[in-house]
């Protein structure tokens, strides 16, 4: 089955601690990989995204992710988080082959500690 | 802006009635697609909808239902609500193209007592 599994449920640093967000995926065929991010009271946006090419892909805001094919895993970094990182972050994967839906993880809730 | 907006933002129904969520895609998009977001726990994939059908359903009951019309907004329809049935439900909008991604709105929070 089609599934997304991510490290951990929530997560707490200090200001300028670096930070890796794990997350593996289980699904057939070549795929699509997102990190999506939801603020406090805010609509879920769009972090970076990867579809081919050179598996580091930098997004928004000095996020950067890591895709491993053959460990099916698609790691989120940054390494110094700031108080305004604070959110909840959701790895999605879906299928290269096809019109296909976006199947998100559970969610890793980060707090960043002045 | 998200740039898709949903309505209501905020909705309290009674067990066993029905409901009707509204979705208007950003602009230029032609695929809706909506899902269920529970307290803590990542969306979960309800159906898409391109071309005024439903493309892909994922694992909800038939009491789900929706529609999209000629400008590409769309609907979503609960039958016989559930205590269950309590969560974030969240519209995105993309081109078939899937390269730019989705694009969310905020949610409409159903709340059922």
């Amino acid at each position: 089955a089609q599934s997304v599994s991510q490290h951990n449920h929530h997560v707490i640093l200090s200001e300028a601690a670096s930070l890796e967000l794990g997350c593996n995926y289980s699904y057939g065929g070549t795929v699509n990989l997102f990190w999506y991010v939801q603020y406090p009271g805010q609509h879920l946006q769009l972090l970076l995204k990867y579809f081919s090419g050179d598996p580091l892909v930098k997004g928004i805001k000095g996020f950067e992710a890591e895709f491993i094919k053959s460990k099916f895993s698609f790691n989120l970094r940054k390494p110094s988080v700031q108080w305004s990182d604070t959110a909840e972050y959701f790895c999605a994967v879906n299928s290269k082959t096809s019109y296909d839906k976006v199947i998100f993880g559970p969610g890793t809730s980060l707090s960043v500690i002045p | 802006d998200a740039g898709v907006t949903q309505s209501p933002t905020h909705l309290i129904k009674t067990r066993g009635q029905q409901v009707t969520l509204r979705c208007s895609p950003k602009s230029g998009h032609d695929t809706v697609s909506w899902y269920q977001q529970a307290l803590g726990q990542g969306p979960q994939f309800i159906f898409q909808y391109y071309e005024e059908e439903e493309r892909q359903r994922g694992n909800f009951p038939d009491r789900f239902s929706g529609h999209q019309f000629p400008n590409y907004s769309s609907e979503l329809n609960v039958n016989a609500l559930l205590l269950g049935d309590s969560a974030l439900y969240l519209c995105a909008s993309s081109l078939r193209d899937r390269a730019l991604g989705y694009t969310f709105g905020s949610g409409t929070r159903l709340t059922v007592v």
